[in-house]
């Protein structure tokens, strides 16, 4: 099983929609979750953590955790071209030093 | 400024070489890492250092060694290069007590 799983997409919205990207995860004792944007030819770039249950708002963005459920959400309001990268979610389970990625959400945003 | 640098950005080699690269953070981070990222995207995670120890070694050929000078720079050896081992390798590092990861700009090895 793994341990992080995304939708791989891709998921196209036009510009100025709500994007929904999803993520479950499988350590039910994990208590940090980020979101990470990669744009193609780029490094990933940490853009949202969440570590308690409920909404946390940054500019468009929103990031929700459901930790009952083992999912986290990443919203991203008014939708611009440039937001058109490849998201992933990751994990950090309980005690561990590292984080788990999904394989990522690729997200085109139509002009 | 940069937080955490690499090189080189590109590494155009043949089979059978053997290359580094480097790693260094300015962010007074205990812990480092190396990633690879193939062709389909997938971040996969290779080796772990925390104050210069290694705390992680997935299933990564033994002709990938890393090495930790002190904890701010982690540097990774391959031996003998071989076609699969072309890819994206990203170094990052983190702290506590969170484990957020910030990640190097990259190195992209291409292995003729």
């Amino acid at each position: 099983q793994k341990e992080v799983e995304q939708n791989s997409g891709p998921l196209s919205v036009p510009e100025g929609a709500i994007a929904s990207l999803n993520c479950t995860y499988s350590d039910r004792g994990s208590q940090s979750f980020f979101w990470y944007r990669q744009y193609s030819g780029k490094s990933p770039e940490l853009i949202m953590s969440i570590y308690s249950n409920g909404d946390k708002e940054d500019g468009r963005f929103t990031a929700q955790l459901n930790k009952a459920s083992q999912y986290v959400s990443l919203l991203i309001r008014d939708s611009q071209p440039s937001d058109s990268a490849t998201y992933l979610c990751a994990v950090n389970p309980d005690g561990a030093n590292n984080l788990f990625f999904g394989t990522g959400t690729r997200l085109t945003v139509i002009p | 400024d940069t937080a955490v640098s690499q090189t080189p950005k590109y590494l155009v080699t043949q089979m059978g070489n053997d290359k580094s690269i480097k790693c260094e953070q300015n962010l007074g981070h205990d812990t480092m890492y190396w990633y690879k990222q193939d062709s389909k995207k997938f971040l996969k995670i290779m080796f772990s250092y925390n104050n210069k120890e290694l705390i992680i070694n997935e299933t990564v050929p033994n002709r990938f060694s890393p090495k930790s000078p002190d904890k701010a720079h982690l540097n990774l050896h391959i031996n003998s290069l071989e076609l699969g081992d072309s890819a994206v390798y990203f170094c990052a590092s983190s702290g506590r007590p969170h484990n957020e990861q910030f990640f190097g700009p990259g190195t992209r090895l291409t292995v003729l």
